[in-house]
């Protein structure tokens, strides 16, 4: 049974780029979070995909956009990146579209570097 | 709003010494749901335990154990006789159920000497 995958594991772009991070969710499970970590922190929500929509979103711009798709895996966009957005995103697959009451499961991680 | 603080930034002990990971929360909903994560070196935050707010009974499993206490609104993490593969970092994090995200605390770094 695979768990949550994650592609690439390793990123490097350049200031004012655009960037795209891959999410397969674990089987069965239909809902997919996105976090933010930056170096020495506690990841940060950035939001949540369920039935193909976008149901909750974190305190994050507009630069930061998502999708999901029919078999449940998402992907993440960030546009027009900076300096700040270097930090490792981890991506959250659960089911129902439901908050705490069900376990989480995280993939590794894309670690993306703007240089 | 909700809030997670993890106070120790770093903690180092010695193998076989037991350590407590301290968690403090914030929350003005009456139902939510505590958790405990480890982050190895590889990334991946792995699930320990979750807990909701009704059920203030404290866990065991095996040398983990955890204490959930709504007065002070801590829900604290204790290894017994620690070993070097605890070393990572473990978060504390916190579900509202009127969202749908994790809010997680900062982190302690554990780390187990030999």
């Amino acid at each position: 049974d695979a768990g949550v995958t994650q592609s690439p594991t390793h990123l490097i772009k350049t200031r004012g780029q655009q960037v795209t991070l891959r999410c397969s969710p674990k089987s069965g499970h239909d809902t997919v979070s996105w976090y933010q970590q930056a170096l020495g922190q506690g990841p940060q929500f950035i939001f949540q995909y369920y039935e193909e929509e976008e149901r909750q979103r974190g305190n994050f711009p507009d630069r930061f956009s998502g999708h999901q798709f029919p078999n449940y895996s998402s992907e993440l966009n960030v546009n027009a990146l900076l300096l700040g957005d270097s930090a490792l995103y981890l991506c959250a697959s659960s089911l129902g579209g439901t908050g705490g009451d069900t376990e989480a499961f995280f993939g590794q991680g894309t670690r993306l570097t703007v240089v | 709003a909700q809030k997670v603080t993890q106070a120790q930034t770093e903690i180092s002990v010695v193998e076989k010494e037991d350590v407590t990971l301290d968690c403090v929360y914030e929350t003005r909903d009456t139902t939510y749901y505590l958790f405990w994560y480890k982050q190895p070196p590889s990334g991946e935050l792995v699930f320990l335990i979750r807990r909701n707010s009704f059920d203030e009974q404290n866990e065991i499993s095996g040398r983990y154990s955890w204490n959930f206490q709504k007065s002070t609104s801590s829900f604290n993490f204790t290894i017994t006789a620690s070993q070097v593969v605890d070393s990572a970092v473990y978060f504390c994090a916190l579900s509202e159920v009127t969202r749908r995200a994790l809010t997680f605390g900062s982190g302690t770094r554990l780390q187990v000497q030999p």
